[in-house]
């Protein structure tokens, strides 16, 4: 089983609320990813890091910041919570070995803004 | 703008049947299109396809790629219950846009006992 973990797994927040989900990998992957997927539909790409101090946003517009100040460490901060940020946020990491890629996906954080 | 589309969008069956999902794509600097099932959790990987022709197989699932026609399917004979999940297909960019995954939409398969 992979070393990626995301907390909290559940969060029910309040509109306005400044929140931090956060993603931690122990495989020492450069590449980390944040997803967000409504339910039934498909993975958005929201932010993308290739390394430390490396960030770029994905192809779907987020309010969200990320930040790579470590490798190991990649969370997103929402500033001001809003019921259009309720969903489900999964956080991946990528390995290449011997030209294979694969990434791997954290448990994921359901969040509800009421 | 990269785009993945998988077909069926839902699919029942019962246990025993046989079942091929469908993807293709268009993708700039195409890499390598991946196979995941997801169930309650997250997803997890099933395939990494790179070459045409050549068939990938785990036990009841297999895969193929066709790079002119810009597909893949996964088939997974013999369903069982346990197979119910949504199967997501992505596909891998490179370029100046390496490594970055884009998912089709998912294709949910529910397996009746």
């Amino acid at each position: 089983e992979a070393d990626i973990y995301q907390t909290p797994r559940y969060l029910v927040i309040g509109t306005g609320k400044k929140i931090t989900l956060e993603c931690s990998q122990t495989m020492g992957h450069d590449k980390m990813y944040w997803y967000q997927q409504d339910p039934g539909m498909e993975l958005h790409l929201i932010h993308y890091s290739y390394g430390v101090n490396s960030t770029e946003k994905g192809d779907l517009s987020s309010e969200s910041t990320v930040s790579r100040i470590r490798t190991e460490h990649f969370p997103l901060t929402l500033e001001s919570a809003r019921p259009s940020h309720t969903s489900q946020y999964l956080c991946a990491s990528e390995k290449r070995d011997r030209g294979i890629t694969e990434a791997f996906f954290g448990q994921g954080t359901r969040l509800t803004v009421v | 703008e990269d785009k993945v589309v998988q077909s069926p969008l839902s699919l029942v069956v019962h246990e025993g049947d046989t079942v091929t999902l469908n993807c293709s794509y268009e993708v700039t600097n195409f890499r390598s299109l991946l196979w995941y099932k997801q169930e309650k959790k997250a997803p997890t990987f099933l395939f990494m396809l790179t070459s045409s022709g050549i068939e990938k197989k785990s036990g009841r699932l297999s895969s193929i790629l066709d790079k002119k026609e810009l597909f893949s399917i996964l088939n997974i004979t013999a369903t069982q219950t346990g197979d119910s999940a949504i199967y997501l297909c992505a596909v891998s960019a490179g370029g100046t846009s390496y490594g970055k995954l884009t998912f089709g939409q998912g294709t949910i398969l529910t397996v009746h006992p």
